[in-house]
């Protein structure tokens, strides 16, 4: 089945440290992919829907200033926090999908992110 | 608002019998759903889905119904497993939104020996 890539797991950083998180699609060609945020016993919040060569569409209340995503290829999105600070502790989770309709999203194993 | 909702945070049942997980959704616009298993500190891994044509999708022992007048879909693990227990999550789209998937909170199904 479709393999979806996140690195890296875990990251343990100072308040104030720039975290970069990879998501590649290893067998198949992503022209979106998605980057969504956990918090504990919550469901899945989707922050942003990245596309290959535009600009991440942002949902409400995400900081896009904040939370930098690029997508500069059909197998590479990445999503930076910027400043990252306590409050942004939590754990994130990309998602990436074919151009076709009907198609499932495949999600990667999630980077647990905790800010000191 | 919730526009799919799982209104059961929980479920326990003996394995070799069958679990049965609910999803309720508002948007009637939604036309693909899924199902998603997570563990815990993993991205959720697909499970099975439907188109809003049909009303019914077996994969094995994973049967998922869907109910377009009740807005109501369901998924039917049998037999269920201990292997089975994890946190079950519904998910649907729209293709006029961009396909983006909408969750459900979530119901963590634990099948006891």
């Amino acid at each position: 089945g479709a393999v979806v890539s996140q690195h890296p797991s875990r990251v343990i950083c100072k308040s104030g440290t720039s975290v970069k998180i990879e998501c590649r699609s290893l067998d198949f060609q992503a022209t979106t992919m998605f980057w969504y945020r956990q918090f504990p016993k919550q469901s899945l919040m989707l922050m942003a829907t990245s596309n290959e060569g535009s600009k991440a569409t942002y949902e409400q209340g995400v900081e896009k200033d904040k939370f930098l995503i690029n997508h500069a290829s059909l197998t590479l999105s990445t999503l930076t926090v910027t400043s990252a600070h306590p409050e942004d502790s939590s754990f994130y989770i990309c998602s990436a999908k074919t151009p076709y309709s009907n198609q499932p999203q495949h999600f990667g194993d999630g980077t647990r992110l905790s800010i000191l | 608002d919730q526009q799919v909702k799982q209104n059961s945070p929980s479920l326990s049942v003996q394995e070799g019998r069958i679990s049965i997980l609910n999803c309720d959704y508002t948007n009637s616009m939604f036309d693909y759903f899924l199902w998603y298993k997570k563990y815990p500190a993993e991205g959720p891994t697909f499970l099975i889905s439907i188109s809003s044509i049909k009303d019914k999708n077996e994969d094995g022992r994973f049967t998922v119904f869907l109910n377009k007048s009740a807005k109501h879909l369901s998924l039917h693990i049998v037999p269920s497993q201990p292997g089975d227990s994890a946190v079950y999550f519904c998910a649907a789209s729209a293709r006029n939104a961009g396909n983006m998937l909408t969750f459900g909170g979530g119901t963590r199904l634990m099948v006891k020996p």
